[in-house]
């Protein structure tokens, strides 16, 4: 059974940094491009990142780049987002999915980043 | 920026509902990479058509998607109350990114 497992996530202040973490099960994690998606409650979903199976190439949305940085262990299984200046506006359920065929076809279950001063 | 999608669409049960998402020449209409997603209320999104057409095993063939030129579509067929939720299209861009779509609210009378 596919699972992910997002943690890191917590309460911050406005220019904070926080490095969120996804760890994989149930496939060959290596094999897979990965991504980053957020969703501000009550809100939609906005994709932020994504790597593909061996870290060599990231992509990212505009309004997180230089900001963000997406990057992957893969004995270890795990995926990672490391946040730099935070705003107000990054507050969301931060998602990291498995994407197959340019869809994220497994999700896991957030981690909640609230950024208030 | 977002793709749209209208805001809400209602249903009886067993009718024929349809969600669009329109985009631009640089995303909906540059690919066939469009996908759509399903969000209950307190759960994660549930892909259920990837590559405009595509079902992924488990999902219902009451589901189909479309794409003509900048516009996709999804489309419920025979809605049942459990299609209730929020329902979001993706889409591959021309600089290798993805945006989503608005998000629309499925309500079934």
């Amino acid at each position: 059974e596919v699972q992910l497992v997002e943690s890191g996530g917590g309460s911050l202040q406005p220019g904070g940094s926080l490095r969120l973490s996804c760890v994989a099960s149930g496939f060959s994690f290596s094999s897979y491009w990965m991504e980053w998606v957020r969703q501000t409650p009550g809100k939609g979903l906005v994709w932020l990142s994504e790597i593909n199976g061996d870290g060599s190439v990231t992509n990212y949305a505009d309004s997180v780049k230089g900001r963000f940085t997406i990057s992957r262990d893969n004995p270890k299984n795990t995926l990672y987002l490391h946040m730099n200046s935070l705003t107000v506006e990054d507050t969301a359920v931060y998602y990291c999915a498995r994407g197959v065929d340019h869809s994220s076809d497994h999700w896991g279950q957030g981690t909640l980043v609230t950024v208030s001063s | 920026s977002a793709l749209t999608q209208p805001a809400s669409v209602s249903g009886s049960p067993g009718q024929s509902i349809t969600i669009s998402c329109t985009g631009t020449g640089s995303d909906v209409g540059a690919n066939k990479h469009v996908s759509w997603y399903q969000q209950h209320p307190g759960s994660v999104p549930r892909v259920m058509i990837f590559d405009v057409t595509n079902r992924p095993s488990g999902v219902s063939n009451r589901f189909s998607g479309s794409k003509s030129g900048n516009t996709a579509s999804l489309t419920i067929s025979g809605l049942q109350p459990e299609d209730e939720g929020d329902y979001f299209c993706r889409s591959f861009t021309t600089t290798s990114t993805y945006v989503f779509g608005t998000g629309t609210t499925v309500t079934v009378l």
